[in-house]
């Protein structure tokens, strides 16, 4: 399996704009999760799914974000209108029993 | 005060060295994983235990549930070794089985 696949691997754009980023898991596992990595606040969860459905979605700092699962096999992270302090790491992630496998991150910056 | 705490926050040692990485916790815990995030920024589950102690070649994580506290060792170790070291725990209450992260080690170990 080529592990849990994320794109874009960066992205630059300007505030106003709108970000999405996506998330393809491994075949199999069925919760998948949202972070956010900075270096002020390093991880946090921002959404957590379970079988596709969205299960705490506690830390999507507002309403500016939003996350879909449509399907096992793919999810996306929107963020409208991006701002600069949306600027990080993001990383998505899938688990099975306990098994944690990370993406490689989408490195997003907004002048 | 943080419910995860990890010390030391830098840790530089010699190659060849034993090294410890402490992890302490303030609230009620399932499941911890120790995660590894090298100079690249991907992030690898090097642990995921309960209980007791796992051991995957040079590297041995222990846990004590009673005192609230985890190690993650390095034997021998490595300048590839060098990365940052995460905790992360499982919380048992809340509403989802979703990680909280402690702040991260820097780990360098010099040739």
């Amino acid at each position: 399996d080529a592990g849990v696949i994320q794109s874009p691997r960066h992205e630059v754009t300007e505030m106003g704009q709108e970000v999405t980023l996506r998330c393809k898991p491994i075949s199999g596992h069925n919760s998948l999760f949202w972070y956010r990595q900075t270096m002020m606040r390093g991880l946090e969860l921002l959404i957590y799914f379970n079988n596709n459905v969205p299960i705490d979605d506690s830390g999507m700092p507002e309403d500016r974000f939003s996350a879909k699962m449509p399907n096992a096999s793919f999810s996306t992270l929107k963020i409208q209108p991006s701002e600069p302090r949306d600027s990080a790491v993001y990383f998505c992630a899938s688990r099975v029993f306990g098994d944690l496998f990370f993406g490689e991150g989408s490195r997003l910056t907004v002048l | 005060k943080n419910e995860v705490e990890q010390s030391p926050q830098n840790l530089t040692a010699q190659e060849g060295e034993f090294i410890t990485i402490n992890c302490s916790y303030s609230v009620g815990i399932s499941a911890l994983h120790w995660l590894q995030q090298h100079p690249g920024g991907g992030i690898v589950s090097l642990f995921m235990l309960s209980s007791g102690k796992k051991k995957h070649g040079r590297l041995i994580a222990t846990i004590n549930i009673q005192e609230k506290h985890s190690s993650l060792h390095i034997t021998a170790s490595h300048p590839r070794d060098s990365a940052v070291y995460i905790c992360a725990v499982y919380i048992s209450s809340g509403s989802a089985r979703q990680l909280t992260f402690g702040s991260g080690t820097q780990l360098t170990v010099l040739p």
